[in-house]
């Protein structure tokens, strides 16, 4: 029963243009969403986190945005530099936290 | 600054052999977790501790055991290892709700 959904397992885009991740949930008790990002060989760190009375959250090169209504949230990446270049899980939380099974971006330069 | 601190980063064991992974933090977080991650699979639950004393079961408990030893530590023990518990093993904190999670490192397991 996965609650959260990525469903592009990658995403590979040109340094300098817009990477947009994006990620489905089923559960509508979530009440906070989160991006984490991971390198290889380390431990997931956060990166950027939405409640869910908000639809847009913005912090420098990244904005999460939030669609209840769809069960639907999105990471944009402006401009993408080629050290963007992880894996990026969505996470939900309600309680717990449960995560997708991930995205792995490659910035080209 | 360790933030979260997992022992060991690697590990093979033979099936039927047990272990205890140990994790460790150093940010009066009260609240501690343990993940795997499998390829395609994400990160799932395995076991979580709210508060220092109680522990409770996430997605994936079968073949595990949790002690919550004291505010700063959080241990899983596998009694019997089998191979389908071949994966990376990640402990998390936090302060609480709604927080983000700190990540250890990981600690990677084959069990042959």
């Amino acid at each position: 029963d996965q609650q959260v959904k990525q469903n592009s397992p990658s995403l590979s885009v040109q340094e300098g243009r817009i990477s947009i991740l994006n990620c489905d949930y089923t559960n509508s008790m979530f009440d906070y969403f989160l991006w984490y990002k991971k390198y290889p060989a380390e431990g997931p760190t956060f990166l950027i986190s939405i409640s869910s009375i908000k639809d847009k959250n913005e912090d420098g090169r990244f904005t999460v945005f939030l669609n209840k209504s769809a069960k639907h949230l999105s990471l944009h990446i402006v401009p993408s530099q080629p050290g963007d270049s992880a894996v990026y899980f969505c996470a939900a939380s309600g309680g717990d936290m449960r995560f997708g099974a991930g995205t792995r971006l490659t910035v080209k330069p | 600054n360790a933030g979260v601190t997992q022992t060991p980063k690697f590990q093979v064991l033979k099936t039927g052999q047990s272990m205890t992974l140990q994790c460790a933090q150093d940010m009066n977080h009260n609240s501690m977790y343990w993940y795997r991650q499998d390829p395609g699979m994400g990160l799932r639950l395995i076991y979580y501790s709210a508060s220092e004393g109680t522990t409770d079961k996430g997605e994936v408990p079968n073949g595990y055991n949790v002690s919550r030893l004291n505010k700063r530590e959080f241990s899983l023990r596998l009694e019997s290892a089998a191979p389908s518990q071949t994966s990376v093993y990640f402990c998390a904190s936090r302060p609480g709700q709604p927080y983000g999670y700190t990540f250890g490192s990981g600690t990677r397991l084959t069990v042959v």
